[in-house]
């Protein structure tokens, strides 16, 4: 399985809905990443949070981590269409390389 | 301009043949990957570079071979192309190695869809 997982493997929501994804890893980490990837595109980094960090922002984006759960989420507040995208977290296991899960893929409807 | 660029965006090819897929960044970072991504969007590394030298090279056939000329340009060559090849290749570079205190985000390219005959 997975150094890391994206949960739900899909996601449907409303415009103007909140998002939420979940990355869950099984090795003690450095770092990690959430990246957005809109189809046919390259990924495109969101937020990066530490491990001694809990919490992070940017605009409409909140990341959370927690290292005794081995698990961090990425929220979305007030969702637009344009957000339809797939979402990748990405770890550094044992410090080396950036894995990533298989992603989330999140549609918004108009 | 383009951070990471890699060309060409789409190869079609056939079964045997050798292609190469060219990647520059001009962002001055110093290192360098290569990941490969499937029809599943699972995104796995193939290579990492460091200031032109090779420092991981995951489980790949040694039909795949990069090549780093210097700190901006990673290139991979594939020979005898079989049908498990053809997936999209990102190439994408970060300050700093993974796992490091100060490692960067990565940037990627827009990818290479191979598609294989």
């Amino acid at each position: 399985s997975q150094q890391g997982e994206e949960d739900p493997q899909a996601l449907s929501i409303q415009e103007g809905e909140n998002a939420t994804m979940n990355c869950s890893y099984k090795t003690s980490i450095n770092n990690l990443q959430w990246y957005r990837q809109n189809s046919g595109r390259g990924l495109v980094h969101l937020i990066l949070i530490r491990s001694n960090e809990r919490e992070k922002h940017s605009g409409r984006l909140r990341v959370t981590l927690d290292t005794s759960k081995k698990s961090s989420s990425l929220l979305i507040t007030a969702s637009r269409a344009a957000d339809t995208a797939s979402y990748f977290c990405a770890t550094d296991p044992y410090g080396q390389n950036f894995v990533f899960g298989p992603g989330t893929r999140l549609s918004v409807l108009p | 301009d383009t951070a990471v660029s890699q060309t060409p965006k789409y190869l079609v090819t056939q079964m045997g043949n050798d292609k190469s897929i060219k990647c520059e960044q001009n962002l001055g970072h110093d290192t360098m990957y290569w990941y490969k991504q499937d029809s599943k969007k699972f995104l796995k590394i193939m290579f990492s570079y460091n200031n032109k030298e090779l420092i991981i090279n995951e489980t790949v056939p040694n039909r795949f071979s990069p090549k780093s000329p210097d700190k901006a340009h990673l290139n991979l060559h594939i020979n005898s192309l079989e049908l498990g090849d053809s997936a999209v290749y990102f190439c994408a570079s970060s300050q700093g190695l993974a796992g490091g205190p100060n490692t960067g985000e990565l940037f990627f390219g827009e990818g290479s869809r191979l598609t294989v005959l």
